[in-house]
């Protein structure tokens, strides 16, 4: 039971750097998001695709791009990594977007910019 | 005004004790109310939700919505050492995204 598997766990990069961050589900859901969780501020949304095709920003978009690579992989680039980059990023995935349909979450990768 | 608020403070309670966390939210069409659990260094998990209003009990845990105060409540009985953790509560808000509180950190001792 894989559920949403996100690599890698922990990563540091210098300002400047770039890396993309990997995301995949097996519970063939529609639905997949990126949060940032950062102490004080709680879960906040970066980009969401509501389905296969389809991706929008969220809450705090600026400095990261996504890509829906299929039904099941959903990944978020850093082209410049800032020290305000420093969180810990975690991906989800749902049934739908809509109602009561819940997110499930992978263990998130830790993320330190220097 | 933020979809949700949820004061972050952390709460510390005796092994037994009844545990009890609120928040608000700011839109009376909200109607999808999560709660969350997150255990250090893993990602939430989904513990309980209601639709509308009203009191939704799953074992040990209750959740309760009040519309007319805009008020969403989580209460554990007999609390556990296992349920230290961090609890969120979440919304469907607007474009259908899930907004979330920024959580509270229970410590429950033995």
């Amino acid at each position: 039971n894989a559920g949403v598997t996100q690599t890698p766990k922990f990563q540091v990069l210098k300002t400047g750097q770039s890396m993309t961050l990997q995301c995949a589900q097996d519970m063939n859901h529609n639905s997949m998001y990126w949060y940032r969780q950062d102490p004080g501020m709680g879960l906040r949304l970066i980009y969401y695709s509501a389905s296969e095709g389809t991706t929008d920003k969220g809450e705090v978009p600026n400095g990261y791009n996504v890509s829906r690579l299929n039904k099941r992989e959903f990944s978020l680039r850093l082209e410049s990594a800032a020290p305000s980059q420093t969180s810990v990023y975690f991906c989800a995935s749902s049934v739908t977007d809509r109602g009561n349909s819940p997110l499930h979450f992978g263990n998130g990768t830790r993320l330190t910019v220097t | 005004q933020k979809e949700v608020e949820q004061d972050p403070g952390p709460l510390s309670v005796p092994e037994g004790a009844i545990v009890s966390l609120n928040c608000t939210y700011s839109n009376s069409a909200f109607q999808y109310f999560m709660w969350y659990r997150q255990y250090s260094r893993k990602g939430p998990e989904l513990l309980m939700y209601t639709y509308s209003s009203g009191n939704k009990e799953d074992g040990r845990f209750t959740a309760q919505v009040d519309k007319s105060s805009k008020y969403i409540s989580l209460f554990i009985r007999d609390s556990q050492p296992s349920d230290s953790a961090t609890y969120l509560c979440a919304t469907r808000a607007g474009n259908n995204r899930l907004a979330f509180g920024k959580g509270n950190q229970v410590v429950v001792i033995p």
